[in-house]
């Protein structure tokens, strides 16, 4: 079964404790990206993969980072977070001209 | 700068009423359209893809009709029902590089 597994699914932090929400695919696609999703303002990239260590900015990738060294893995890494970055967070995958695979999604709360 | 544009406001409905949504954009050079169905709190779904050499797409009540001298999709949902309600959201690929770019969505509500 197709599948993109992101963890955690709800965090709470603190502003400025590093960290990371994990995102894998088991479908081999060499396309992985991230988006936050905030009410009135759709679906925002934040980062995009086009395959093992390459990545490239999205429209909103200030704050964040992110890193490649496996096809199946894509974590999403916010070193020091802010209250800005309170949001619903993607995952998603695809291969070229095909559909996107969504996660279930991370709701983070930073305080 | 490249610009996704749906229509913001909700889409009130009554059962049994054929929906349609826009979705248009400029500055783009899309190689193929698709559109996504999201529930709250949950990921999108892909429901249908169009290529910029296709016209017209239909899957069950769904149609797409994909206009590149417009620059403009139409999506409508025939028949509709109140399980149709959810945010509808189109996204714009290249075949070149394979970005993919969403639109804001709009929501769909269906009203027996």
């Amino acid at each position: 079964e197709a599948q993109v597994t992101q963890n955690p699914r709800y965090l709470i932090t603190v502003t400025g404790k590093k960290l990371t929400v994990t995102c894998s695919q088991n479908m081999n696609h060499e396309y992985m990206s991230w988006y936050r999703q905030d009410p009135g303002l759709g679906l925002r990239q934040i980062y995009y993969s086009m395959n093992v260590e390459v990545t490239d900015k999205g429209d909103v990738p200030e704050g964040y980072k992110v890193s490649r060294k496996e096809k199946r893995n894509f974590p999403l890494i916010l070193e020091s977070p802010s209250p800005n970055q309170t949001s619903l967070y993607f995952c998603a995958t695809h291969t070229v001209g095909t559909e996107a695979f969504f996660g279930q999604g991370t709701r983070l709360t930073v305080v | 700068s490249q610009k996704i544009e749906q229509n913001s406001e909700a889409l009130n409905i009554q059962e049994g009423k054929t929906a349609t949504l826009t979705c248009n954009y400029t500055n783009y050079s899309p190689a193929y359209l698709q559109w996504y169905r999201q529930d709250p709190g949950r990921g999108p779904v892909f429901l249908l893809l169009i290529r910029e050499n296709e016209k017209e797409k239909r899957k069950e009540r769904l149609k797409v009709t994909f206009d590149t001298t417009l620059k403009q999709s139409l999506f409508h949902i025939t028949a509709s029902q109140p399980a149709d309600s959810a945010t509808y959201l189109c996204a714009l690929g290249t075949d070149s590089w394979g970005k993919l770019q969403f639109g804001a969505g709009t929501q769909v509500v269906v009203t027996p």
